[in-house]
C-alpha cells in the first residue's frame, strides 16, 4: 500500500516569490507520482505526472516537481509565484499497476499568494 | 460533454434519508472513478468502472454505499440511510482508456448530512 504526506497545511507567500511545497510517500513498490491542483469553486485539475525518465518534470502554469527516489520525494515547485496561483494543491500516487485508476493523495497543501 | 459534470453541486439531507449522486462523464470515456473527500483531507477513493462494469469496489466504506454505470456512461453513486459522517465532497472522475495516467475530474457534489 501507498501513503502520501504532504508536510505543510498551509504556505503563505509574496506574489513574485519562489515557493515548494513539499511531498513524501512510501511504497514497497514502483510508482506514478502527481500534483493536482484546485482552484476555488473548480474541480481538481492535473499539474504535472512523473511516470518515467526524467526526474525533473515539468507542467502547467511553470510549476515543475523533481523525483527523488532515494529521499521517496516529489516537491512541487515554482520560481516566482503569482496571485491567481492561489489553490488547494494535492500530490498524489499510485502503483504502476494501478496507474492513476487508484490515487492515493496527501492531504492537501494550501497556497496563499499575498500581494 | 466538455467536461465531467455532477449534480447535485450540493445535496443537504437529514440523517436516515438516501441520496443519489449523478456523473456524467466527458462523452466517449471508458473509465469512471468515484472519490469522497472529508474537510480538511485529501480525495479518498471509492470505486471505479470501465465501461459498465465496476471493477474495483474496495474503497467503499460499507454496505450503504453502492454505484453503478448500466449503460457505460452515466454513473449514479447511491448511498442509503445516510449518516452524518457520511458528509463529504463526492467527487467523480473519468479517464479516456482504461489504464490511462490522467484523469479528469468534476467539481464535485457537496453533500451534507444534518
Amino acid at each position: 500500500a501507498q501513503s502520501v504526506t504532504q508536510l505543510d497545511s498551509q504556505v503563505p507567500v509574496f506574489e513574485e516569490a519562489p515557493v515548494e511545497l513539499r511531498c513524501n510517500y512510501s511504497s514497497s513498490v514502483s510508482v506514478y507520482l502527481f500534483w493536482y491542483v484546485q482552484y476555488p469553486n473548480q474541480g481538481l485539475q492535473l499539474l504535472l505526472k512523473y511516470l518515467s525518465g526524467s526526474t525533473l518534470v515539468k507542467g502547467i502554469n511553470g510549476f515543475e516537481a523533481e523525483f527523488n527516489k532515494s529521499q521517496t520525494s516529489f516537491h512541487l515547485r515554482k520560481p516566482s509565484v503569482h496571485i491567481s496561483d492561489t489553490a488547494e494543491y494535492f500530490c498524489a500516487v499510485s502503483d504502476l499497476i494501478q496507474g492513476a485508476q487508484k490515487l492515493v493523495f496527501g492531504q492537501g497543501t494550501r497556497l496563499t499568494i499575498n500581494p | 460533454g466538455a467536461g465531467v459534470s455532477q449534480s447535485p453541486r450540493y445535496k443537504v439531507t437529514k440523517r436516515g434519508q438516501d441520496v443519489a449522486l449523478r456523473c456524467d462523464p466527458i462523452s466517449g470515456h471508458v473509465s469512471l472513478y468515484w472519490y469522497r473527500q472529508a474537510l480538511g483531507q485529501g480525495p479518498e477513493f471509492l470505486t471505479y468502472f470501465n465501461y459498465e462494469a465496476q471493477q474495483d469496489k474496495s474503497g467503499l466504506p460499507n454496505d450503504r454505499f453502492s454505484a453503478e454505470r448500466p449503460e457505460g456512461s452515466i454513473s449514479t453513486l447511491t448511498i442509503q440511510r445516510t449518516e452524518q459522517r457520511d458528509s463529504a465532497m463526492y467527487r467523480c472522475a473519468s479517464s479516456l482508456r482504461a489504464g490511462d495516467n490522467t484523469i479528469y475530474f468534476g467539481e464535485g457534489s457537496w453533500l451534507t448530512v444534518v
